[in-house]
């Protein structure tokens, strides 16, 4: 079946530091991919995403790209900022699965001043 | 902007009782979920509903039953809790957005605020 592999945490940056937490997904066909973020006590919420290879999703300061050799969608920040500090998922639809997504395990994000 | 709606907010069981967490999306989707978050597993599905009138399995469907009550509601019922569904659990809806390169659609999952439940 579908799976999605994250980078494991915690992280823990300095502000202004680059970010990059990896993820790969493994489907049948090219699965549009999405990168939600979680803040303390809430749900979650989509981050960016991307529908089909070669796609770059961005969103507050945030990018990622999907690569189809590898099936990768890292996601990447040039500067974090205490603001940052949350839970980052990343998410796929396969091909083959209408109406279902898989997550990855999360990644703990925690930005110091 | 309601968007999804998820109650309650908490509870706290003994082990054996049941319960019910009701959800409810005010954006006319068509598909709903269920997922549980535990500590370093990320989100598991519990169950779906594709669309109104249909459920189907997840990943981790054992002791829970569903509802698609009608297409803005969708309740998980605990028949006799365990330990174990000790979660937070998430309701979600999903736009279908457009269909895919590989098929399947590009919409994304829009989630209530969650459900902390603890079992004793």
């Amino acid at each position: 079946g579908d799976s999605v592999t994250q980078m494991e945490g915690p992280v823990t940056l300095s502000e202004e530091a680059f970010l990059t937490i990896n993820c790969t997904y493994t489907a049948t066909g090219y699965p549009s991919l999405f990168w939600y973020v979680q803040y303390p006590g809430e749900g979650l919420q989509l981050l960016l995403k991307a529908t089909k290879a070669d796609d770059k999703g961005s969103n507050k300061g945030f990018e990622a790209t999907y690569r189809k050799e590898t099936t990768s969608f890292h996601l990447e920040k040039g500067s974090v900022q205490v603001s940052d500090s949350a839970v980052y998922f990343c998410s796929g639809a396969g091909g083959t699965s209408y109406g279902k997504l898989t997550f990855g395990q999360g990644t703990i994000l925690t930005v110091h001043p | 902007n309601a968007g999804v709606t998820q109650t309650p907010k908490f509870q706290v069981l003994k082990t054996g009782q049941s319960m019910t967490l009701q959800c409810a999306q005010d954006m006319n989707h068509n598909s709903m979920y269920w997922y549980r978050q535990d500590p370093g597993m990320g989100l598991r599905l519990i169950y779906y509903s594709a669309s109104e009138g249909t459920t189907d399995k997840g990943e981790v469907p054992n002791g829970y039953n569903v509802s698609r009550l009608n297409k803005r509601e969708f309740s998980l019922r605990l028949e006799s809790a365990a330990p174990s569904q000790t979660s937070v659990y998430f309701c979600a809806s999903r736009v279908r957005g457009s269909l895919g390169t590989s098929g399947g659609y590009t919409g994304e999952l829009f989630f209530g605020e969650g459900s902390r439940l603890t079992v004793l």
